[in-house]
């Protein structure tokens, strides 16, 4: 079975601190992708960053950033100088099998506060 | 637009009646899903197309939902007999191609309410 897990319900965080979102993704799954999603007030869900598991390089995309640890089963996801337009939910969403069958995670509320 | 569109933005019926909700995918897009989101969790996958051909049905949650995509474009969602129980946003997404690395790209969602 698979569990992806978002512990962090909400956080807030004044506005340019950076903030980590975590979240674990269990699975006996050797070849896996894994997404961010972000869901704003407006409701519309935006892919963010894609990630896979057979490559453990840290990547940085604009002000967003990956940490993987293969050990812990660890996506965290990290953004640099925060804005208060980053404020919404922030989805894990592993992707596995052999198509696009996405399982989000319960999703982590993000406030920035001015 | 080039995006998903989704109609009806939002849905009041009332329980027993039955219900159907629209999807536009981007155009071109092969793959299309649909998910439930109810309020303060993640969406959860209700279907999958790959064209017209309905490939995974397993997330619906009864034999009361039924997903439909005849040409291979626009997609209807219908709730038959609809309860209280099914409150909740129903999101559409269309993805380019059928490789599990491809993102999803969502519409709006249709907010649903039964009365």
């Amino acid at each position: 079975a698979q569990k992806v897990t978002q512990a962090q319900t909400e956080i807030s965080v004044v506005e340019k601190e950076d903030v980590t979102l975590d979240c674990v993704y269990e699975t006996r799954d050797t070849t896996y992708y894994l997404f961010w999603y972000k869901q704003p007030p407006s409701g519309e869900l935006v892919f963010l960053i894609r990630r896979n598991s057979f490559d453990e390089q840290n990547e940085i995309s604009g002000r967003y950033s990956w940490n993987f640890q293969k050990s812990t089963s660890s996506f965290n996801f990290t953004i640099t100088a925060s804005q208060v337009v980053d404020s919404a939910v922030y989805f894990c969403a592993p992707l596995s099998g052999g198509y696009q069958k996405v399982t989000f995670g319960t999703g982590t509320k993000l406030q920035v506060i001015p | 637009g080039a995006g998903v569109s989704q109609s009806p933005r939002y849905k009041v019926a009332k329980r027993g009646q039955d219900v159907a909700l629209r999807c536009d995918p981007i155009s071109g897009h092969v793959s299309l899903f649909w998910y439930q989101q109810a309020l303060g969790q993640g969406p959860e996958f209700l279907t999958y197309f790959q064209n017209e051909a309905q490939l995974d049905k397993s997330g619906l949650p009864s034999d009361r939902f039924f997903a439909e995509r005849p040409e291979g474009s626009v997609s209807t969602l219908k709730i038959q007999r609809t309860q209280q129980e099914d409150s909740a946003v129903y999101l559409c997404a269309s993805s380019r191609g059928t490789g599990d690395n491809q993102p999803q790209h969502f519409g709006d969602g249709t907010r649903l309410s039964i009365l």
